[in-house]
């Protein structure tokens, strides 16, 4: 299973919106809705910040959204700010029943 | 409240084993899909290793046959047995529940150098 495909850093000025793609194939991304976004700071374990593609967990703000279209998945985060500074990462779940993550995204806020 | 602390991590030769551990509570392991998935050094995340509710296993290629996922009803924890353990395993590695990984632990450092 080939890891799917995320630009590997954006940035943006605090306020601004930025968007974080997600691509991969019929058989990850765009066959199923079990697409999530997870934000990791530096040393820290990662969070679940977006859920069956459009879901946000409990407590995490309504600046993060996502959406998905074929087989690219794509999370925007508007409003930003400094403490958005983070890496993301996106998975999908895979027609083999197991799971498959990006390779991570890095966000500057400039 | 669901919470995953990890353990059993250290540093080990090239060739040695190591059992990590993940104690769960707030919810049941053993009616969850519960997952290992490591982080390099200064790399992304990468699943390792899936238990289902029924208790069927899946993983990675890459440790396919040297790592074995298993779990206690009895305790609530799940583990992962690693064996034949290379350079390239070294890792933090998380326990964490369901295909969209809504909790995680803390994370193990694993360590593999001679």
């Amino acid at each position: 299973q080939s890891a799917l495909t995320q630009p590997a850093s954006v940035s943006g000025s605090p306020g601004q919106s930025i968007t974080i793609s997600c691509t991969g194939t019929s058989s990850d991304v765009g066959g199923y809705k079990y697409v999530s976004w997870y934000q990791q700071h530096p040393g820290k374990a990662p969070k679940l910040m977006i859920y069956e593609v459009s879901n946000r967990p409990s407590g995490v703000s309504n600046r993060f959204s996502g959406s998905k279209s074929g087989n690219t998945a794509s999370l925007t985060i508007s409003g930003l700010q400094a403490e958005d500074e983070a890496d993301y990462y996106c998975s999908s779940y895979t027609s083999s029943s197991t799971l498959v993550f990006g390779g991570g995204t890095k966000l500057t806020v400039l | 409240e669901v919470q995953l602390v990890e353990s059993g991590g250290g540093l080990v030769q090239p060739g040695g084993s190591l059992r990590l551990s993940c104690a769960a509570s707030g919810f049941t392991v053993s009616s969850s899909y519960m997952f290992w998935v490591r982080q390099a050094p200064g790399k992304g995340l990468e699943w390792v290793s899936l238990i289902y509710p029924g208790g069927g296993t899946d993983h990675a290629d890459s440790v396919k046959g040297r790592f074995t996922i298993s779990r206690d009803s009895s305790t609530n924890t799940l583990y992962l047995q690693m064996s034949s353990l290379r350079v390239e395993d070294t890792a933090v590695y998380y326990c964490s529940r369901e295909f969209y990984l809504d909790s995680w632990g803390q994370g193990t450092l694993v360590t593999v150098s001679s």
